[in-house]
Parts: C-alpha cells; structure tokens; sequence
C-alpha cells in the first residue's frame, strides 16, 4: 500500500482556515485519497475523500495536486471542535469494495481561542 | 442511540486470561472491521468481514479471532490475553462504495479500552 506522510502536529487560531498538507509521492492511478479525523476519546469519523478533482463537503475541501502526488485538508474556519487527529489515507481501488483503511500517525490540530 | 455500539467500553484483565469484545450495529452494513490503537500510533487492522461467512486477516491478526454472530454482530476474542494487547480497539462497517453513490466510508463505534495486567 502506498504511504502517506502528514505534519506531526499542527496549530490554528479559531475561525482562521486550517489547511493540512498531506504527501502521497507514490500514489498510484487508481487510489483515492481520503481523509478522517478523531476527536479526543472518539472512534474516527469521515472528512472528505477524492480521486482527481477538488472536492468540497459541509465540513471541508480537499485540494489535490495536480500529479497527484500531494493533497492539502482544509477547514474554511476553524472551531475549536475541529481539534483533532487528522489523518490522510490512500485507499487503492482494489481495495475499495473491502473497506480496507491503512492508517499513519496522523497530524494532531490544535485550535486556539 | 449509537449506530455502532461496542461492549465493554473499558475492561481490565489478567495475563491468560480469555477476553471478548462486543460489537453490534444498526446501520444495516454487511461489512465490519476490528481496529486497534496503541499510543501515538494510528490505527491497525485486526480482522474484517464482508459478510456473516467471510472473515478476513488484516495486518495483525495473531493473538486474536472473531466471530460474525450475524450481519449486526462482529465479536473479537483474545483466547489467552497478554499485556502488548493492551489498547483500544475499535469496532468500524461500512457499506459498498459506490452502492447508492455510498463512499464506502467507515462507521466507527467509541472505542473498547483494554489493559491487561
């Protein structure tokens, strides 16, 4: 499975955008990019995921690389309910019928009042 | 009421000792997964199941075995419990991408804490 890699940690000031980088160089043609968070004491829960195009949902963007090869999170205005652990995840197309999500370590997002 | 609800939340035990970890869920998934997180560390894939006759490895299976009871239900068992299986698991379903235009995206419950002394 391909890697990601992402910041360790990262801080926002309330109501500013966030944006969280994540690297995926050898990201393959068929793999999507996905993204979920974990608030303290939680199971992870579903951000955002996209293959090519940007995307946009109620509670982020995802901006992708035109190669591919990096994507950025973004948050329009950060709450500080939006700390948490985010994490970027490739999820191969071959994969994708069985749910099958490799995890990294994640960026912890700290928000500040 | 949580659509993916897992029993015990917290369990404490002794080395050897044989320990179950109850997942059921409402969401109609035929898809479950056993997750754990150790501290610092993302998650890893235990064991999943696309449905109640299909049961899968993941990346760390040894030490542990399931059970898919029904399409609701996805046990997971520690036969001899051992101290380096002290973490939080984590119960997770999800439907077929691409089903209904459904992203695949996983369900989590809150999590099962489990220390073994």
């Amino acid at each position: 499975d391909a890697k990601t890699t992402q910041p360790n940690s990262m801080e926002s000031n309330e109501e500013e955008p966030v944006h969280l980088p994540c690297n995926h160089s050898t990201i393959s043609g068929t793999d999507y990019i996905h993204w979920y968070r974990q608030l303290p004491s939680q199971g992870p829960e579903y951000v955002i995921h996209g293959l090519t195009s940007n995307v946009n949902n109620r509670m982020a963007s995802l901006a992708i690389a035109e190669d591919r090869k990096s994507s950025t999170l973004i948050l329009h205005r950060a709450t500080l309910r939006d700390a948490a652990v985010y994490y970027c995840i490739l999820r191969a197309s071959t994969s994708g019928n069985t749910g099958k999500l490799i995890f990294g370590q994640g960026t912890t997002l700290q928000v500040k009042p | 009421d949580a659509d993916v609800t897992q029993t015990p939340r917290n369990r404490i035990t002794k080395t050897g000792k044989r320990i179950m970890l109850e997942c059921s869920q409402t969401k109609g998934h035929d898809r479950m997964y056993w997750y754990r997180q150790d501290p610092g560390l993302g998650l890893r894939l235990i064991y999943y199941s696309f449905d109640v006759k299909d049961i899968n490895k993941g990346e760390i299976s040894d030490g542990y075995s399931v059970s898919r009871q029904a399409q609701a239900k996805f046990s997971l068992s520690l036969e001899s419990a051992i101290p380096n299986q002290t973490a939080l698991y984590f119960c997770a379903t999800s439907d077929l991408q691409g089903r209904g235009g459904n992203t695949g995206e996983l369900f989590f419950g809150e999590g099962s804490r489990l220390t073994v002394l």
